[in-house]
């Protein structure tokens, strides 16, 4: 049974540029939710979604911004980089219908802004 | 307050010794306390979860052990190898808003 598969695994880019990573669920879960880790705030809440509706957000910037399709494959985006943008993306996808239960986590995005 | 505080930072103990990560809450809205392992390089994996109406859970060698009353919860790894190696976070789910509050983690290393 193939993992939840993040796409790039690693991404350098400039500050002012934006970004779009990718994440590919366990077949069959319709919960993707996405996280930011860094040293310093450790794993923080992005934002959720469920059958392509966002249903629930953390408290990041309008600056991040997410997606989901209707075959529960999802995208984030993150527009007009800044070098505190630099962390690990990691999407987790469940096959729960409740939120926070079951999750299963990518390997992650590394993406640093030079 | 929607915070989870975990300790210690870091940890080293010897092959077959018990390490006990510990973490305490506040808030009683929180309804469900998983705990993940991080390897380097990989995203964290659901290790083993309790509900606040039980009090100890095993699975394998990894026990949780919850204290509703003082609010904190802990994890101890049985028979503890160096594959055991790994960042442990613990977390807990707010009721209120459905979000996955974590630990800031503790790093854990098995001397051989």
């Amino acid at each position: 049974k193939a993992g939840v598969t993040q796409t790039p695994r690693y991404l350098i880019k400039t500050r002012g540029q934006q970004v779009t990573l990718s994440c590919s669920p366990i077949s069959g879960h319709r919960s993707v939710s996405w996280y930011q880790q860094t040293p310093g705030q450790g794993l923080q809440f992005l934002f959720e979604y469920f059958s392509e509706t966002q249903r629930n957000k953390g408290n990041f910037p309008g600056r991040f911004s997410g997606r989901q399709f209707s075959n529960s494959r999802s995208e984030m985006n993150v527009s007009t980089l800044e070098l505190g943008d630099s962390a690990l993306y990691l999407c987790a996808s469940s096959l729960s219908d409740t939120p926070g239960y079951g999750y299963t986590f990518g390997s992650g995005t590394r993406l640093t802004v030079v | 307050q929607q915070q989870v505080k975990q300790s210690p930072q870091s940890l080293i103990v010897q092959k077959g010794g018990i390490p006990i990560i510990n973490c305490a809450y506040e808030n009683t809205a929180f309804d469900y306390f998983p705990w993940y392992q991080q390897f380097p390089g990989k995203g964290p994996a659901l290790l083993i979860a309790i509900r606040p109406d039980v009090s100890e859970k095993k699975e394998g060698r990894f026990t949780i052990s919850f204290n509703k009353s003082a609010k904190q919860f802990s994890l101890h790894i049985m028979d503890s190898q160096p594959g055991d190696s790994a960042t442990y976070f613990c977390a807990a789910r707010y009721s209120r808003d459905d979000k996955i509050i974590f630990g800031k983690g503790t790093r854990l290393h098995i001397l051989p």
